[in-house]
């Protein structure tokens, strides 16, 4: 069974700390994707990455980065957490173009 | 510049009877269409899919229409169940690459 699995399901940071997302897939996936959730926004890419070591910009980079040095593991990081970075957090996975396999989220709320 | 568009934030729909979502683009380009449904606290889970060449795909009491010249989307659920009750959000995707651009979700409420 496809299985995504996001690190923290609730994080709770302050203004200006960092902060990492961390995101498995056990499918040998290549492409995975970290998008934001924000009511009446829908869900917006960040970053995605089609390969190891490899990474592209999505729609709303700013203030964000990646890393991606194993096939199965893809972190979004946030180096100086803002409270307009407060957001549901989804990262998926994907082998073949189009079906995406999202994670539970991880909802982050920054004070 | 949203390139996906969902006008109704929400549709309500009584039980048995036939919802229907949905979904307007910009790009005619886009050639891969879907559809997620997300429950709260969950993720989205993939619900149906079409690509450009067609204009209907069906999956049990799913069915995807197309219309390709008025970059048209939609979703139609018949006989609506209340475990239908969820936001639905349609994904597009593009030639040469495999990024999804989300539409704005439409919260559906079956009720009984």
């Amino acid at each position: 069974d496809v299985k995504v699995t996001q690190s923290s399901r609730y994080l709770v940071k302050r203004t200006g700390e960092k902060v990492f997302l961390e995101c498995v897939q056990d499918m040998d996936h290549e492409n995975m994707f970290w998008y934001r959730q924000d009511p009446g926004l829908g869900l917006r890419l960040i970053y995605f990455s089609y390969d190891v070591k490899m990474k592209e910009k999505g729609d709303i980079p700013e203030g964000y980065s990646v890393s991606r040095e194993k096939k199965e593991r893809f972190s979004l990081i946030l180096e100086s957490a803002s409270t307009n970075q407060t957001s549901m957090y989804l990262c998926a996975s994907s082998s073949s173009p189009g079906e995406l396999f999202f994670g539970e989220g991880s909802r982050l709320t920054v004070l | 510049d949203q390139q996906v568009k969902q006008n109704s934030p929400s549709l309500s729909v009584q039980e048995g009877r036939i919802s229907i979502l949905n979904c307007d683009y910009t790009n005619s380009m886009f050639d891969y269409f879907l559809w997620y449904k997300k429950y709260p606290a969950e993720g989205p889970t993939f619900l149906i899919s079409i690509s450009s060449i067609k204009d209907k795909n069906e999956d049990g009491r799913f069915t995807v229409f197309l219309n390709k010249s008025a970059k048209h989307l939609s979703l139609h659920i018949v006989p609506s169940q209340p475990g239908d009750s969820a936001v639905y959000f349609c994904a597009v995707k593009g030639d040469n690459t495999d990024k999804l651009i989300f539409g704005t979700g439409t919260r559906l409420q079956v009720f009984p």
